[in-house]
């Protein structure tokens, strides 16, 4: 079946170091891929996407390419704040389907 | 002004009382979603209306019953509260049920159950 699997958390780091939370997915088809983030409290919101192969969602400094060829989306970020502490989740979106297939999402600790 | 808004924020109630939680969304979009998440952070679909149309039913408990009586609202009522039941239940909304659709979501509201 269609799944996303995103890497466990929690993920600690120090202010401006680099970021990696990898996201993989398991679809048939090419779904759409997003990126959301819900910081403490929040509802979840949209941090970047792509709708199809070798585009790269960027925003706030985070970029995610849409890997095909190893089904991956895997955000990034240069520099990462406090600010950034937050989860983050990984979802999938099939024409097909009507639902998003989420991640069980990363939660990320930023310490100054 | 709220996008997607919800309430209550909060409810704290009993074992076997019933309850509704409002959405309502100011974006015009035809899709509505409400989500369960529990205590781990792990999103779960439950429903989903698109133009006043149920298209998502996911696996609950017939507890949970959503209506929508237009486009803008979407409510769930929840019989027989039971503790398993607390969690954080947020409602979203989309342009399209279309992929490639963001979805918008509300502040949340937090169920506690005693």
């Amino acid at each position: 079946g269609n799944s996303v699997t995103q890497m466990e958390g929690p993920v600690t780091l120090s202010e401006e170091a680099f970021l990696t939370i990898n996201c993989t997915y398991t679809a048939t088809g090419y779904p759409s891929l997003f990126w959301y983030v819900q910081y403490p409290g929040e509802g979840l919101q949209l941090l970047l996407k792509a709708t199809k192969a070798d585009d790269k969602g960027s925003n706030k400094g985070f970029e995610a390419t849409y890997r095909k060829e190893t089904t991956s989306f895997h955000l990034e970020k240069g520099s990462v704040q406090v600010s950034d502490s937050a989860v983050y989740f990984c979802a999938a979106h099939l024409d097909s389907n009507y639902q998003l297939i989420w991640g069980a999402g990363t939660k990320l600790i930023i310490k100054p | 002004d709220t996008a997607v808004s919800q309430t209550p924020k909060y409810l704290v109630t009993q074992m076997g009382n019933d309850k509704s939680i409002k959405c309502e969304q100011n974006l015009g979009h035809d899709t509505m979603y409400w989500y369960k998440q529990d205590s781990k952070k792990f999103l779960k679909i439950m429903f989903s209306y698109n133009n006043k149309e149920l298209i998502i039913n996911e696996t609950v408990p017939n507890r949970f019953s959503p209506k929508s009586p237009d486009k803008a609202h979407l409510n769930l009522h929840i019989n027989s509260l039971e503790l398993g039941d607390s969690a954080v239940y947020f409602c979203a909304s989309s342009q399209s049920s279309g992929a490639g659709e963001t979805q918008y979501f509300g502040p949340g509201t937090r169920l506690l159950v005693l």
